[in-house]
């Protein structure tokens, strides 16, 4: 089955400063691969997804990921942070005719001002 | 107008009760999922219905049993109630499958004491 994994349960950056978040994927077929991101105190919402179309993919609020199969990673990145963005981010896989989404087990970003 | 919404949105309950909490996407998809999200933040796929038939249960116990009267709804009902669901449930929806980005409900925090 396929899985991801996130590397850095706890990410802190400062206000303006670049943000990276990592995720690794398996799975024996090609993959969609998905960024969420979690506001506290509510639903996930998506940011981004990779469906083999293009292997940079733009998201909302200025979040991009670069599909590297080679690497099988999936990071997330934005080059300036802002104070809005502290947040809890899931990266996530399935494939097609899958009845299955594994989730990462989430990296807690943290802005300093 | 929310897309997917979820009552109650905070349940307190005593062990061995029966709970229902209900969920309802005005997106017109066919495919609804139920999500459990434990205290560490990982979050864990329990069902999913297409057009009132379920696809998957991921090693749920029977003492949780999905509901689903049309294509807008799927409820959640919890018999004899244990400490360990204490837990955020979320309802998600998506247009077809699990390759397609799901839009998530509020969550809905139970708590069993």
């Amino acid at each position: 089955a396929q899985s991801v994994t996130q590397l850095g349960s706890h990410v802190s950056v400062s206000e303006g400063a670049l943000v990276l978040l990592r995720c690794n994927y398996s799975s024996s077929v090609p993959p969609y691969l998905f960024w969420y991101v979690q506001y506290p105190n509510q639903g996930l919402q998506l940011l981004l997804k990779y469906t083999s179309a293009a292997t940079l993919v733009k998201g909302i609020n200025g979040f991009e990921a670069e599909f590297k199969k080679s690497e099988t990673s999936f990071h997330l990145t934005k080059p300036s942070a802002h104070m809005s963005d502290a947040a809890e981010y899931f990266c996530a896989v399935s494939v097609k005719k899958s009845n299955d989404m594994r989730f990462g087990a989430g990296t807690r970003l943290t802005v300093k001002p | 107008d929310t897309a997917v919404s979820q009552t109650p949105k905070y349940l307190v309950t005593q062990m061995g009760n029966d709970k229902s909490i209900k969920c309802e996407q005005n997106l017109g998809h066919d495919t609804m999922y139920w999500y459990k999200q434990d205290s560490k933040k990982f979050l864990k796929i329990m069902f999913s219905y297409n057009n009132k038939e379920l696809i998957i249960n991921e090693t749920v116990p029977n003492r949780f049993s999905p509901k689903s009267p049309d294509k807008a709804h799927l409820n959640l009902h919890i018999n004899s109630l244990e400490l360990g669901d204490s837990a955020v449930y979320f309802c998600a929806s998506s247009v077809r499958g699990y390759t397609d980005t799901q839009y998530f409900g509020p969550g809905t925090r139970l708590t069993v004491l």
